[in-house]
């Protein structure tokens, strides 16, 4: 069975700081991996995706993460925390499950982003 | 692309009573998704449409639950006798099949839903 473990269910930064949330997946098949991020009252909006392309992968809003299949993790990072970064980040796993594909969740962090 | 659109944004109900949820996929998308998402928690698989047909169900869905997808096109989720333990975010999902399983899902922004 695939799932995600999300360390930390808050993270409080600086803005202008790094901000680093943390995913550990678990996954018998290589697996895809996701992040998102959801807003107060709306749903998900895809940050990035790893789909064995590249071990680092680029999403929007100046986020990065990357993949160490020796660490099965997947952490997501920015190098400086800007005010409007404050919202939940969501980290996903995705697989084939019986000939559908099978999102997994985890269960969020919320970060917080201090001026 | 207009986006997943889900209706309504929020629903208050009585204990008992019968409430139906609607979603508007992106139109060239043939999966659907519904999920549940409680305060604190990431969002929980609750069914998925290939097209008109529903392949899979979550043992959260109880037989209160129930999903359509007519033609493949907009489905609703339709909740008998709500319980209070039902209160929580409905999100809806799609996403296209490209015959692989790392296609993105895109959410609509949910329909909350209080049991009183």
């Amino acid at each position: 069975a695939q799932s995600v473990t999300q360390l930390g269910s808050h993270v409080s930064v600086s803005e202008g700081a790094l901000v680093l949330l943390r995913c550990n997946y678990s996954s018998s098949v290589p697996p895809y991996l996701f992040w998102y991020v959801q807003y107060p009252n709306q749903g998900l909006q895809l940050l990035l995706k790893y789909t064995s392309a590249a071990t680092l992968v680029k999403g929007i809003n100046g986020f990065e993460a990357e993949f160490k299949k020796s660490e099965t993790s997947f952490h997501l990072t920015k190098p400086s925390a800007h005010m409007s970064d404050a919202a939940e980040y969501f980290c996903a796993v995705s697989s084939n499950s019986g000939g559908y594909q099978k999102v997994t969740f985890g269960t969020g962090t919320k970060l917080q982003v201090i001026p | 692309d207009t986006g997943v659109s889900q209706d309504p944004r929020h629903k208050i109900t009585k204990r008992g009573q019968n409430v139906t949820f609607r979603c508007d996929p992106i139109s060239e998308h043939n999966r659907l998704y519904w999920y549940r998402q409680t305060l604190g928690q990431g969002p929980e698989f609750l069914t998925y449409f290939q097209n008109e047909a529903q392949l899979e169900k979550s043992r959260l869905l109880s037989d209160r639950f129930s999903a359509e997808r007519p033609k493949g096109s907009f489905s609703t989720l339709e909740i008998q006798r709500t319980e209070q333990g039902d209160s929580a975010m409905y999100l809806c999902a799609s996403s296209l099949d490209r015959g692989i399983y790392n296609s993105p899902l895109h959410f609509g922004n949910g329909t909350r839903l209080t049991v009183t």
